[in-house]
């Protein structure tokens, strides 16, 4: 099984400012790799996928970069809304696996 | 884009079957080449993937999980469904139905439906 570890646990970020998120794999996904937010009580939902491409409806905030087995994920200027947890994810190989997801929280 | 909503007990005994439903609208379960998923988030923890089918009929299990998953789909109802035996207090979860596309990437959800593993 291939592991998701993501860095930092939490990140704490003003409004306004640049939040970066890195996702490793523990051996190559290629780009066969997603972002996913999550807001509390709510199912998660896709923000890039491919590594690098945002998924429809997504803000152009909001970039991904990567492949192998190092991921970033950048949100360019928080706004209110971004603050969330946020999980990445491999399909590259079965079974699918998630890394244990960044908290973004206001500074 | 898809609508899916999870349905089902949201308390189940130790030792019994969880068994959820995911009802689909907005386009057909049999059209298409998707994943029909599941997914699962203890309270506070991460996600992890449970399993799906293909809309060939194949179905891929968590290795962790897969001698007591089942996934299956009813093309007359257009809904998906999951189940999971002797279930324990581990198995307390949200969980999560899906649409995986393009090998993987999971584009629409439910909601997610609480099930409590107690006796």
């Amino acid at each position: 099984e291939i592991v998701m570890t993501q860095s930092p646990a939490t990140l704490s970020v003003s409004p306004g400012e640049r939040a970066t998120l890195s996702c490793r794999a523990s051996q190559s996904v290629t780009t066969n790799f997603a972002w996913y937010q999550q807001k509390p009580g709510q199912a998660p939902r896709l923000i890039i996928y491919g590594a690098s491409t945002r998924a429809t409806g997504i803000a152009a905030r909001f970039s991904g970069s990567g492949s192998g087995t190092e991921f970033t994920l950048t949100i360019s200027s928080l706004q209110s809304e971004d603050f969330a947890v946020y999980y990445c994810q491999q399909y590259n190989n079965w079974p699918w696996t998630f890394g244990q997801g960044t908290t973004v929280e206001i500074k | 884009q898809v609508q899916l909503q999870e349905s089902g007990p949201g308390l189940v005994k130790p030792s019994q079957t969880l068994s959820l439903t995911c009802s689909v609208s907005g386009g057909s379960i049999s059209s298409g080449y998707f994943h029909w998923s599941w997914i699962r988030q203890p309270a506070g923890q991460g996600l992890d993937y449970i399993g799906h089918m293909y809309s060939s009929g194949s179905t891929d299990y968590n290795p962790s999980l897969k001698t007591r998953v089942t996934i299956s789909v009813d093309t007359s109802k257009n809904h998906f469904s999951l189940k999971l035996s002797s279930v324990t207090a581990a198995d307390t979860a949200v969980y999560f139905c899906a649409r995986a596309s393009y090998g993987g990437i999971l584009d629409d959800w439910g909601q997610g439906t609480l099930v409590t593993v107690s006796s």
